[in-house]
Parts: C-alpha cells; sequence; structure tokens
C-alpha cells in the first residue's frame, strides 16, 4: 500500500459524537487526499492538501474537516457524525495533483 | 457531474477469454486513469493515458482513449481468476487553461468484473 496507513481500519460510533480518522505516509509525499466510498457512488473526493497547512474542499465537504500539521499526516474529522457519513474511507496520496494515486488500506466507519 | 460512467455495471465471464470494459466522461481531460479494487481491499492504480495519447499497454492490460467521443476501454487479454475484482476509470479533469491547482480524481461507479474458473 506504498507506504501509507489509516487508522484506525474500523470504528462504530454513535450518532452526534466527534470522530477522527488519520492517514499517514512514509513517502514525503506533497499531495493527500480524502474520499469515502459508498455503494451506487463510487470514490468521492472530501477533503485534500496540496502541502503542509494548504487545504482544500472537494465535492461532499460538509460535515467534514481536515487538517495537515506534518507532511507525513492528514487528518480528516468529522466534528458530528451523522447516519450519512457511514462509509468506507480512503486516503491517498500522489506526487503531483495529476498523477497516479496510491490508496491506503481504508477505514470503515459505521455511525448508529 | 463531471463523474465518469462504466459499462457495463458488471461483467462474468470465463478464464482465458478478454474482457472488455468502457468508461464515458462528459467535459475534457488531463488524464483519465484507471484502478482495481480487490475486494475490502484499496483501489491499486493500473494504467494512466495522458489525453494526448491513443493507446498504452502494460502487460496483459491495454487502454485505449478517444477524446472525441470522451471515452476509454479497458481491455484484460487471456484473463485469470485473481483479476476478479472492481475497475474504475477516473478522470483529471482541467480547472483552467494553464492546468494550475491540484485536483483530486473524478471516479466512475466501476465495472465488476468475474472470472468464472
Amino acid at each position: 500500500d506504498a507506504g501509507i496507513t489509516q487508522s484506525p481500519r474500523h470504528k462504530v460510533t454513535e450518532t452526534g459524537t466527534p470522530v477522527t480518522l488519520r492517514c499517514h505516509q512514509t513517502e514525503n509525499h506533497r499531495y493527500m487526499y480524502w474520499y469515502r466510498q459508498d455503494p451506487g457512488h463510487g470514490l468521492r473526493l472530501i477533503h485534500y492538501s496540496y502541502g503542509v497547512k494548504d487545504t482544500d474542499k472537494g465535492e461532499v465537504s460538509d460535515g467534514y474537516s481536515v487538517s495537515r500539521s506534518k507532511t507525513e499526516d492528514f487528518l480528516l474529522t468529522l466534528e458530528s457524525a451523522t447516519s450519512s457519513q457511514t462509509s468506507v474511507y480512503f486516503c491517498a496520496i500522489t506526487t503531483g495533483g495529476w498523477d497516479e494515486q496510491y490508496f491506503g488500506p481504508g477505514t470503515r466507519l459505521t455511525v448508529t | 457531474s463531471q463523474q465518469g460512467e462504466e459499462d457495463p455495471q458488471a461483467l462474468s465471464i470465463q478464464e482465458g477469454e478478454n474482457a472488455t470494459m468502457n468508461c464515458s466522461y462528459k467535459t475534457s481531460i488531463n488524464n483519465l486513469q484507471w484502478y482495481r479494487q480487490n475486494s475490502g481491499r484499496g483501489l491499486v492504480h493500473l494504467i494512466l493515458i495522458r489525453s494526448n495519447e491513443r493507446e498504452k499497454h502494460s502487460g496483459r492490460l491495454r487502454v485505449t482513449l478517444d477524446t472525441s467521443k470522451k471515452s476509454s476501454s479497458l481491455l484484460i487479454t487471456a484473463s485469470r481468476a485473481a483479476d476478479t475484482a472492481s475497475y474504475f476509470c477516473a478522470t483529471v479533469h482541467l480547472i483552467d487553461s494553464l492546468g494550475g491547482g491540484a485536483d483530486g480524481l473524478t471516479f466512475g461507479k466501476g465495472t465488476h468484473l468475474i472470472i468464472q474458473p
């Protein structure tokens, strides 16, 4: 998985609780992305980062925030989890914004 | 939506046969990429083809791109049981004429390929 880890790999949480997912890379790549994957929707971009403290919104950013204080870590936070955020979350990295992306193993999040 | 659309949604063939999957998209692209996802795993990059290229090969994989029709195809020759997976096309769309700024990939919903032994 190209030096990308995600934690936790599985999480069950209750509606209304905050949740933070972590993506860690050892490749020193500049660009990092968060996607969610849902049946019938494919992968959809939530947020991405093009450098430390440089982030931008993707297609489905509502209800999510991100932070990147170090090159190697990209955090995704659900401030107040809802059932609609039950999904599989993937982190990806790339050397350049247009190039092939390398994906982490995913985090399965269930919001009850 | 700029999302690509794969066709068919599902495909089941016998081992040894060739598998062809298609992808259509709506707006001009910088490049188009194909990914594979095995059940319960992350996506794995297969091939990237740029807008000025028409065909690329990688092992048993052949990708074509027709920008006039806004479509691409992925051909897997001599399929194996291990090729069973979901295959996604993903497009990088131009933000502006200078091509500046990072942009995530826009993924289609995938083709689920089953290779029968």
